[in-house]
């Protein structure tokens, strides 16, 4: 199956800097999608990206698709205490490809 | 609007025995999902049904694993006989049509233990 590779695996970081992370893909999506999932919780969809070079933001989120639809960023800005979680990046293909996460810690 | 229901939240077995999950998808939503996520991975899909159908199942260890949506609206995940490997977070998920995607929106998940 498809493999989507995120960077950092971890990261531990102040409250109110800002964070970048990426997610790769060995094959190309036409969508990307990043979610995020809280402990004990199922993940929860935070942006959707639907073509190349597209930059979307969602508050303090901002993910762009890459233009070669193999890879997609993910940035936070400020992050704050509630941003703690793990974000996947996803791609719908012929089934639904998870990435493997970015596990973010915020030390207030 | 009521979101994904699964039970039970923990399950804690021992190898061997069986162990059913319960998922109740969003009202209207015709297709679900079961996903296991092993701790630090993102999760791996399991079965797709599209109403009381499968649309996949490539990825279901089907000497073990089961699902069925009998009347295309709850669904049940069953393991039968659990192996050590099988620990992991059980993750429903029902979707709707969102623009160019599936939009899935997902359950809290129900956490095996097998010991």
């Amino acid at each position: 199956g498809q493999q989507l590779n995120q960077s950092p695996q971890s990261m531990f970081i102040q409250e109110g800097e800002d964070v970048s992370m990426n997610c790769t893909s060995s094959s190309i999506f036409n969508t990307w999608l990043w979610y995020k999932q809280d402990p004990g919780e199922g993940p929860v969809l935070l942006i959707a990206l639907y073509k190349a070079g597209e930059l979307t933001s969602n508050g303090r989120l901002t993910a762009q698709f890459g233009i070669t639809r193999k890879d997609s960023f993910l940035n936070i800005s400020a992050s704050i205490p509630s941003d703690v979680g793990i974000y996947f990046c996803a791609g719908p293909g012929n089934q639904f490809y998870f990435g493997t996460g970015t596990s973010l810690t915020v030390i207030p | 609007e009521a979101g994904v229901a699964q039970s039970p939240r923990y399950k804690i077995i021992e190898k061997r025995q069986s162990v059913a999950f319960w998922c109740n998808p969003i009202s209207g939503h015709a297709t679900l999902y079961w996903y296991q996520q092993i701790l630090g991975q993102g999760p791996k899909l399991l079965i797709q049904f599209q109403n009381n159908g499968v649309v996949d199942d490539s990825q279901l260890p089907k000497d073990r694993f089961s699902a069925e949506r009998l009347k295309g609206v709850d669904s049940t995940l069953k393991i039968q006989p659990a192996k050590l490997e099988d620990s992991a977070v059980y993750l429903c998920a029902s979707t709707e049509f969102s623009g160019s995607f599936y939009e899935q929106y997902f359950g809290p998940g129900t956490r095996l233990t097998v010991t």
